[in-house]
């Protein structure tokens, strides 16, 4: 099946800085890609669709200038989590579909384990 | 707007006992069901799925099927392994003309089953 690869699995960072996760489609392309939410013990809320050569769209409440997501690939989507802060720990996953094929299965990257410190 | 609604966790059961985990959803027209899972420190995979109404959809011995009637989708195993000790998220992708992914998630399910 399709593969989605999250990179990196886990990172601590310190609080101030910012922090890049990386998401590729490995043996398919995406026009469109999600990133997802996960909150200790809850759902994944869906932060953004990610768009191929475009801007982002952004789900209501998710600040644009904090979780700055570029798309610049038809296999790599990457989120910047910027001047992150204890409240932005979190796991954080993508999904994408492969491209030309409407609605289809999504396919999940493993997710990356955020810790601010 | 659309919605997930599933039972709280966690569920505990015995090897080999019956398993259901139940799913209700709220949503216009027909929506596509998935039922994904997460095993510890990894993201989420593609456990069944059904597309329209009496569908079911099985894998690796769990199945679901689609009843609009009641908006259920509940995931239902006859018995159960140590192995299958997760989170299930029961999910939803609205039928949009032209395409679209976005999903709704429940809260997710965690099972823990014990020797």
């Amino acid at each position: 099946g399709a593969v989605v690869s999250q990179h990196p699995s886990w990172v601590i960072c310190k609080s101030g800085t910012s922090v890049k996760i990386e998401c590729r489609s490995l043996d398919f392309q995406a026009t469109t890609m999600f990133w997802y939410r996960q909150f200790p013990k809850q759902s994944l809320m869906l932060m953004a669709t990610s768009n191929e050569g475009s801007k982002a769209t952004y789900e209501q409440g998710v600040e644009k200038d904090k979780f700055l997501i570029n798309h610049a690939s038809l296999t790599l989507s990457t989120l910047t989590v910027t001047s992150a802060h204890p409240e932005d720990s979190s796991f954080y996953i993508c999904s994408a579909n492969p491209a030309g094929t409407g609605n289809t299965e999504a396919f999940f990257g493993q997710g990356t384990r955020l810790t601010v410190v | 707007g659309d919605s997930v609604t599933q039972m709280e966790g966690p569920v505990t059961l015995s090897e080999e006992a019956f398993l259901t985990i139940n799913c209700t959803y709220t949503a216009t027209g027909y929506p596509s069901l998935f039922w994904y899972v997460q095993y510890p420190g990894e993201g989420l995979q593609l456990l069944l799925k059904a597309t329209k109404a009496d569908d079911k959809g099985s894998n690796k011995g769990f199945e679901a099927t689609y009843r609009k009637e009641t908006t259920s989708f509940h995931l239902e195993k006859g018995s159960v392994q140590v192995s299958d000790s997760a989170v299930y998220f029961c999910a939803l992708r609205p039928f949009v003309t032209g395409g679209g992914n976005k999903l709704t998630f429940g809260t997710g399910t965690q099972l823990k089953v014990e020797l």
